[in-house]
């Protein structure tokens, strides 16, 4: 079974800190994606990764920047966390021959105070 | 750029059929899919329907694809409770990252 893991379900940050997101997945997955997930807005795409080292923009990535050192790990970095970025943040990954399949994260909900 | 639309939500009574519909832009998506978000989870792939398909079927689920609408359908045979879910329709994007709907929200009264 592919797995996919975020670090946190649950995280309260204050206002101005860097947050760190981590996702992981076991499953050699070249691809890799992060959305935020908000009531009556659907999934939108933040980052995503086709490799290691490799990184674009998804619709919305102001204020977020992503990291991919190693390739089962994908991490969303907040620079400095706003209220605005209250959310629920989804990790996904897929392996680039099968691409009709993309496995989720359980999902980090995060609250900036 | 791409849109996909689905209504926000749908109620419907154990044992009935449900129809989730989905509309979308751009026809040049090669795979469209349905994910199931069970409350406090992640998205769950529940089924896909490769372009060239009219239908696919996999037990108590079928997907329609109307090519000339850009419409996209999911029926839910024998809807039980714990089908209760909100359902997303998503194509690929020009990047091959998806694309969702906003989510339709099932309930199922018993």
């Amino acid at each position: 079974d592919v797995k996919v893991t975020q670090s946190s379900r649950y995280l309260v940050k204050r206002t101005g800190e860097k947050v760190f997101l981590e996702c992981v997945q076991d499953m050699d997955h070249e691809n890799m994606f992060w959305y935020r997930q908000d009531p009556g807005l659907g999934l939108r795409l933040i980052y995503f990764s086709y490799d290691v080292k490799m990184k674009e923009k998804g619709d919305i990535p102001e204020g977020y920047s992503v990291s991919r050192e190693k390739k089962e790990r994908f991490s969303l970095i907040l620079e400095s966390a706003s209220t605005n970025q209250t959310s629920m943040y989804l990790c996904a990954s897929r392996d680039r021959g099968r691409i009709y399949e993309q496995y989720f994260g359980p999902g980090t909900r995060l609250t900036v105070t | 750029g791409e849109d996909v639309e689905q209504s926000l939500f749908l109620s419907v009574r154990e044992g009935d059929s449900s129809v989730i519909n989905c509309t979308y832009t751009d026809s040049s998506s090669t795979y469209l899919y349905w994910y199931k978000q069970e409350p406090g989870a992640g998205l769950q792939l529940l089924t896909y329907i490769f372009s060239n398909m009219d239908m696919k079927q996999d037990q108590r689920l079928t997907v329609l694809l109307n090519k000339k609408d850009k419409h996209l359908s999911l029926r839910i045979a024998d809807t039980q409770t714990g089908d209760s879910a909100i359902y997303f329709c998503a194509v690929q994007g020009s990047q091959g990252n998806l694309i969702f709907g906003k989510g339709t929200k099932l309930s199922v009264k018993p």
